[in-house]
């Protein structure tokens, strides 16, 4: 039971450059969620995905684009990025639908921007 | 929106003390609040939580208090411990059903 796995660690771009985050989870949670960390600021939701087939704006969508694959899987892909969106990217899943309680994080994308 | 303000943003302790982390938030709709740890490299674990109907919970060497007329709430931590050195964040579920996190606390352990 590995919880939520986030791929890549770690990403280097360059201004203009697409990439897709990627995320599953093992816990047969009906809700996920992509957050970003900038320091100082805490953790802000970007997209959200209250049960499979549904996805919703957050807090900060822009430049931002998701799809729920399945019920394990939840995506974040970037489709030109910039150096505003240098960040460490989580995601995170829980068990209700669109509950927002009991979160369990994955370890995290460490993405820079240049 | 709501607006979860948390204090002290660093936080250094001796082993064995205590450690009291404070957050206000905004919104009087606001109805669950949640404490989330996140060591090194991480992401955030939920340690605690406490809904509004509750004044105060405990686990162990955590607690957290709830005052919901000043719109404030606390998490204790006793004897602490090394291994409790980490970034903690708290945070608010308003009525809307949003989760707002507060800017988090690094809390040291000298040994």
């Amino acid at each position: 039971n590995a919880g939520v796995t986030q791929t890549p660690k770690f990403q280097v771009l360059k201004t203009g450059q697409s990439m897709t985050l990627q995320c599953a989870q093992d816990m047969n949670h009906n809700s996920m969620y992509w957050y970003r960390q900038d320091p100082g600021m805490g953790l802000r939701l970007i997209y959200y995905s209250a049960s499979e087939g549904t996805t919703d704006k957050g807090e900060v969508p822009n430049g931002y684009n998701v799809s729920r694959l399945n019920k394990r899987e939840f995506s974040l892909r970037l489709e030109s990025a910039a150096p505003s969106q240098t960040s460490v990217y989580f995601c995170a899943s829980c068990s209700g639908t669109g509950a927002n309680e009991k979160l369990f994080f994955g370890s995290g994308t460490q993405l820079s921007v240049l | 929106g709501e607006n979860v303000e948390q204090h002290p943003s660093t936080l250094s302790v001796q082993e064995g003390d205590s450690a009291v982390i404070k957050c206000t938030y905004s919104d009087s709709a606001s109805n669950y609040f949640p404490w989330y740890k996140q060591e090194l490299g991480k992401g955030p674990q939920l340690i605690i939580d406490i809904r509004s109907n509750v004044g105060e919970k405990k686990d162990q060497r955590i607690a957290v208090t709830l005052n919901k007329t000043a719109k404030h709430f606390s998490l204790h931590i006793t004897e602490t411990q090394p291994e409790d050195s980490a970034v903690y964040f708290c945070a608010a579920l308003t009525g809307a059903n949003n989760l707002f996190f507060g800017t988090g606390t690094r809390l040291t352990v000298i040994p």
